[in-house]
C-alpha cells in the first residue's frame, strides 16, 4: 500500500531557532501534499497545501514567512518552521495524494507525524 | 465554508457492544468520506472510506453507511474491543476545486473491559 514517511518523528528545540521537517511518498509520486497541525485533543487542522514545482497555497490565519514550504520533488514535501516559539510546539502531520490517481475520488495518504516541542 | 459535524465527541461502550459515531457535511460536492483511528501520539490511520456511489461499506467489524440526501455518514464498529479504544475522526473530500479534507472534531471512543 501507499507509504508516507516523516522524519523526525519528534524533535525538541530552543525558542528562536528552525526546525525542518520532511514528509516523503515512499511507493507512489506525490504532486500535491498537505500539512496539518493537531493540538491537544483537538482535530487536524489544514495548514497549506503543498504543490510539487509550484507555490504552497496558505490556508487563512497561517503565516507563510514563518512556515516555509518546500516540494521540490515528487516525493518529498518540507515544513521549516522558522524561528519557532513555544506556542509553534504541536503535532505536525502530512498526507499525499497519488499523482496517478483516478481523479475521481480524492483518496490521500498519511505520515505518522511529528512531534514538536519548542523550549 | 464547507464544514463536517461530528457526534458524539465522546462515546464509551461496554466491550462487545456495537458503538456509532455520525457525521453531517455541508459541501453537496464531497464525494468521498474516510474515517480515522488515532491513537496517542500517533498520526491518523484510515480503517475505512465510502465513495459517494455506494451507500454502504463493511470490513469485518466496521462498517460505514453514506445518506447523500441528508449529507449524513456515520461509522459502526460492532462487538468492540479495548483496543478499539482511540479518537476516531470523519473527513469529507472532493475532487472540484482544492483537494482538502475537511475533517470532524473527533470522537474519543472508550471501550470498557
Amino acid at each position: 500500500g501507499a507509504v508516507v514517511s516523516q522524519h523526525p518523528s519528534r524533535v525538541i528545540c530552543k525558542s528562536g531557532t528552525s526546525v525542518k521537517i520532511e514528509c516523503r511518498s515512499l511507493d507512489f509520486q506525490a504532486t500535491t501534499m498537505f500539512w496539518y497541525r493537531q493540538f491537544p485533543k483537538q482535530s487536524l487542522m489544514l495548514m497549506a497545501t503543498s504543490n510539487e514545482g509550484s507555490k504552497a497555497t496558505y490556508e487563512q490565519g497561517v503565516e507563510k514567512d514563518k512556515f516555509l514550504i518546500n516540494h521540490a520533488s515528487l516525493t518529498l514535501s518540507t515544513l521549516t518552521v522558522t524561528s519557532a516559539h513555544p506556542e509553534d510546539s504541536s503535532f505536525y502531520i502530512c498526507s499525499a495524494r497519488d499523482r496517478l490517481s483516478s481523479g475521481i475520488y480524492n483518496e490521500q495518504f498519511f505520515g505518522p507525524g511529528t512531534r514538536l516541542t519548542v523550549l | 465554508g464547507e464544514n463536517v459535524e461530528q457526534h458524539p465527541s465522546t462515546l464509551s461502550v461496554q466491550e462487545g457492544d456495537s458503538a456509532v459515531i455520525k457525521c453531517t457535511y455541508s459541501d453537496s460536492a464531497s464525494n468521498y468520506f474516510p474515517w480515522y483511528k488515532q491513537e496517542l501520539g500517533k498520526g491518523p490511520q484510515l480503517i475505512i472510506d465510502i465513495r459517494s456511489n455506494v451507500g454502504e461499506k463493511k470490513d469485518q467489524r466496521i462498517a460505514v453507511t453514506l445518506n447523500k440526501t441528508a449529507k449524513h455518514f456515520s461509522l459502526h464498529i460492532t462487538e468492540t474491543q479495548p483496543e478499539d479504544s482511540a479518537v476516531y475522526f470523519c473527513a469529507a473530500s472532493s475532487t472540484s476545486g482544492t483537494y482538502k479534507y475537511i475533517f470532524g472534531t473527533g470522537t474519543r471512543l472508550k471501550v470498557l473491559a
